[in-house]
């Protein structure tokens, strides 16, 4: 079974608005981290935002939060007021604490591109 | 701090050929990696590293050998290359995982061409 699942393999948004890009996770660990990952066309990976398995509230980045629902096992990513510099792909990301946290597994990736 | 780093940035390789990708990270990580990638297909792990002297297998190791004999370099190595190792290579590294922000950090990764 695939560990991450990203069902969207492109977005198209509108600049300034907000886009949500969708992740969803297999895990039986009770400790975990989700991570989500920009790649430019320029190709190098930047980490965007974490969440923890235990915390409480949502983490949020500046213009990146991610919508944390455990029971349903997704890690959304939202976008606020979307950039042109904001087309790119991105990555959900997860490491298991307990079991196997010596990797992290990714999603195939979604490819977003902002209209101006 | 420089981070992650990758050596060479580029390189077209001949069918048969070998060669050494180089991985050097300054931030004292115990968990170092080396993925491909390639369209549609996003990362996969081909080996990693949960501390020097050691390696384990990933998704994708046939082909690829690795070692770790310093803390802060991990290289991937291709003995005979073929054309299906033709992809874009990124190396990262991260710190034990119960730490808490364990995120991640890529090199800017490695193009690599077989011919």
């Amino acid at each position: 079974a695939q560990k991450i699942t990203q069902t969207q393999p492109g977005m198209f948004v509108q600049e300034k608005e907000a886009v949500t890009l969708d992740c969803t996770y297999d895990t039986s660990d009770q400790s975990y981290g989700l991570f989500w990952y920009k790649q430019p066309s320029s190709g190098e990976m930047i980490f965007l935002i974490y969440q923890g398995s235990y915390d409480e509230q949502n983490a949020t980045e500046g213009r990146y939060s991610l919508n944390f629902q455990k029971a349903r096992k997704s890690a959304n990513l939202v976008i606020s007021a979307s950039q042109l510099g904001d087309s790119a792909m991105y990555f959900c990301a997860m490491r298991e604490i307990e079991n196997t946290g010596n990797q992290f597994y990714f999603g195939t990736g979604t490819s977003l591109t902002v209209i101006p | 701090n420089a981070g992650v780093t990758q050596t060479p940035k580029f390189r077209v390789l001949k069918t048969g050929q070998s060669m050494t990708l180089l991985c050097a990270q300054d931030m004292n990580h115990e968990y170092m990696y080396w993925y491909r990638q390639d369209p549609g297909m996003g990362l996969r792990l081909i080996h990693y590293s949960v501390g020097e002297g050691t390696t384990a297998k990933g998704e994708v190791p046939d082909g690829y050998n690795v070692s770790r004999l310093k803390k802060q370099n991990f290289l991937l190595g291709l003995e005979s290359a073929a054309p299906s190792q033709t992809s874009v290579y990124f190396c990262a590294s991260s710190p034990d995982r119960s730490e808490p922000y364990n995120e991640q950090f890529f090199g800017p990764g490695t193009r690599l061409t077989v011919l």
